[in-house]
């Protein structure tokens, strides 16, 4: 599976829309863009994916670029419950048995 | 419909001695994934099973660790002989089926394990 590069820590003002955004230069065309993030002391949660199109959920909004080489999640009113670590994943359809979870960005939510 | 339910939340084992971590998937999940947290570093996978099978044990330590996935009950992680080491952070995760990429492993709250 690709790797991904995300910064390592991100503010935001409570109300506002955190933009969270990942590099994965190398994905390949079967492979998928997932997010999870982890709140302290719980397990991952799964958040939104994609392949190629922007996609929205209740969670939260991915954009994908055209080139597909890096992508942001959109939180639209971050709340101070959304503290927590963000991990972007990219992952093959078919195949891989496991997600590579790198070091995430730490995202907190200042009121 | 209960989520994937981890016991116990924390464990306190002595070197040497063995832990046994628990790991009931979602109803209607067949597929379980266990991952190793250690202090400030993200998720490591260890091992994927489906029911009565070790599908792929990659990142499983050589000695020590082994796992199940009995026809009737929960995914067990045994670590034998347990070191400082792994203390860690154990989750366990879902999924109704393998490959197809259009959804997301529900994960369990974990076991904490730490060794004294």
């Amino acid at each position: 599976d690709a790797k991904t590069t995300q910064p390592t820590s991100m503010d935001c003002a409570e109300g506002r829309a955190a933009n969270l955004p990942c590099n994965h230069s190398t994905i390949s065309g079967n492979e998928y863009v997932y997010w999870y993030r982890q709140i302290h002391s719980q397990g991952p949660q799964y958040i939104i994916h994609g392949l190629k199109n922007n996609e929205t959920n209740e969670m939260a909004s991915l954009i994908i670029t055209e080139d597909r080489k890096s992508s942001t999640l959109i939180l639209p009113h971050a709340t101070l419950r959304d503290t927590a670590v963000y991990y972007c994943i990219v992952r093959v359809e078919a195949g891989a048995n496991n997600l590579f979870f790198g070091t995430g960005t730490r995202l907190t939510v200042i009121p | 419909n209960a989520g994937v339910m981890q016991n116990p939340r924390h464990l306190v084992r002595r070197r040497g001695q063995e832990a046994r971590l628990r790991c009931s998937p979602m109803k209607g999940h067949s597929h379980v994934y266990w991952y190793r947290q250690l202090p400030e570093e993200g998720l490591k996978f260890m091992v994927y099973l489906q029911k009565e099978n070790i599908i792929d044990e990659s990142g499983m330590p050589k000695e020590r660790f082994s796992a199940e996935f009995p026809k009737e009950g929960p995914s067990i992680l045994r670590i034998q002989q347990v070191v400082r080491g792994d203390s860690a952070a154990y989750f366990c995760a879902s999924s109704p089926r393998t490959g197809g990429a259009n959804y997301g492993y529900t994960f369990g709250s974990g076991t904490r394990l730490t060794v004294v």
